[in-house]
């Protein structure tokens, strides 16, 4: 079974630039997750998908961060304009969707961001 | 106070020794996930446990559901387990009932390093 893919792995952008990551979840997995994991701590959520269907965005800067998932199958998470805050790595999951809530979660290798 | 506590925030521990990982938490849960996470890596389940203790080669993790704690140990530590180890905890949405994924509260993860 591939994993999720998700690119480029690295990018290193100036403040005020806008970036975007792309994220190919496991094939039949109807939820997608971006985390952001600043060096040092753990990941935090940004955004839930539920097939196309955001169900949790709470933590998403929404002046400068969007994501979306038009199709129901990939996504992308794009920054605009960056900060130099932002440089973290931003990390795709995702699970299959179960009544039980026992899915098993698969994350990305992750795509690590310099804002310089 | 965060609601995923882990300790300690950093070991280093001679190849061979017993490595023993905490994580305490402060809410509800359904069930708690070790993770593991090599320097410019992804993240990798190790384990996800709702009760009691499981077992994969030299890794063990068990959980306390009263006590609201879980630790996860290592047997005969080998220098290729130096890693950041992440607690995450998978809370019930309040706002989603009887089916839907379950929102993951990360801890800020433990590193070990295992010198040989």
């Amino acid at each position: 079974e591939a994993g999720v893919a998700q690119s480029p792995r690295y990018k290193i952008i100036e403040k005020r630039q806008s970036v975007a990551f792309w994220c190919n979840p496991i094939s039949g997995h109807a939820t997608l997750y971006w985390y952001q994991q600043i060096l040092g701590q753990g990941p935090k959520l940004l955004i839930q998908f539920q097939n196309n269907g955001v169900v949790d965005d709470s933590q998403l800067p929404k002046d400068r961060f969007s994501a979306e998932r038009l199709k129901g199958v990939d996504s992308t998470l794009k920054i605009q304009p960056a900060k130099l805050e932002d440089s973290a790595v931003y990390l795709c999951a995702s699970s299959p969707w179960t009544v039980s809530g026992a899915n098993v979660l698969t994350f990305g290798a992750g795509s690590r961001l310099t804002v310089l | 106070k965060n609601e995923v506590e882990q300790s300690p925030q950093n070991l280093t521990a001679q190849e061979g020794e017993f490595i023993t990982i905490n994580c305490s938490y402060s809410v509800g849960i359904s069930a708690l996930h070790w993770l593991q996470q090599h320097p410019g890596g992804g993240i990798v389940s190790l384990f996800m446990l709702s009760s009691g203790k499981k077992k994969h080669g030299r890794l063990i993790a068990t959980i306390n559901i009263q006590e609201k704690h879980s630790s996860l140990h290592i047997t005969a530590s080998h220098p290729r387990d130096s890693a950041v180890y992440i607690c995450a905890v998978k809370r019930k949405r309040a706002n989603i009932s009887n089916f839907g994924n379950e929102k993951l509260t990360f801890g800020t993860g433990t590193r070990l390093t295992i010198i040989p």
